[in-house]
């Protein structure tokens, strides 16, 4: 049973593009997480979906950033037109249930120059 | 202090000693968890105690929780070089509606000396 992937484990993007950042839970997982890690900081919560459904996206900006888990196929995290402040590792956790643990991915590490 | 806040910062011991450190939380939990985190790299699930269970073993790892006095410890015991990480405590909040997100502390720097 493979663990959380996600991909790209790096990315670089330029001022004013988009990034997007995928993620596909364990096998059997429903629940997926997304959070924010800055430098020498705890990870931040910024959305949490089940398939196909937003439950809770209370932690994500409102502007330019959107996730999405649908039917078929990964989770994607997007940040339309990125800014250097959005430069930091982006993890995603995935669960079998609500009271479950979660269990985390390697994460993506933007880099927004 | 925030929701899930750790303490010592930063915590250097030699191989073979104990370590012990804190996490203090703010409002009513359903569980706390313990992750580990090495330099750079994705975080690694330790231990996760309910809000009924009071203490928890996992091979060298000891987690209590003191739900009156809403803090969570974590015991390294004999601790080896290759336990050198940031330490991070999640609290899952109560909530009735939606899933359980955690809130994450600052972590704990732990380094362990050869």
């Amino acid at each position: 049973n493979a663990g959380v992937m996600q991909n790209p484990r790096h990315l670089v993007r330029r001022r004013g593009q988009e990034a997007r950042l995928r993620c596909s839970p364990m096998k059997g997982h429903s629940h997926v997480y997304w959070y924010r890690q800055l430098p020498e900081e705890g990870l931040k919560f910024m959305v949490y979906l089940q398939k196909e459904n937003i439950i809770d996206e209370s932690g994500m900006p409102k502007e330019r950033f959107s996730a999405e888990f649908p039917k078929e196929g990964p989770s994607i995290l997007r940040i339309q037109q990125v800014v250097r402040g959005d430069s930091a590792a982006y993890f995603c956790a995935s669960s079998p249930g609500r009271d479950s643990e979660q269990y985390f991915g390697p994460g993506t590490r933007l880099t927004v120059t | 202090s925030q929701q899930g806040e750790e303490d010592p910062q930063a915590l250097s011991i030699q191989e073979g000693e104990n370590a012990t450190m804190n996490c203090s939380y703010k409002t009513s939990i359903n569980n706390l968890q313990w992750y580990r985190q090495n330099s750079g790299r994705g975080l690694v699930h330790l231990i996760l105690i309910r809000s009924n269970e009071r203490e928890k073993h996992s091979g060298r790892l000891r987690v209590t929780l003191d739900t009156s006095k809403k803090s969570s410890s974590l015991l390294i015991t004999a601790s080896r070089a290759a336990d050198t990480a940031s330490y991070f405590c999640a609290t899952d909040v109560l909530l009735v509606a939606a899933g359980n997100k955690l809130t994450f502390g600052g972590g704990t720097r732990v380094l362990v000396k050869p």
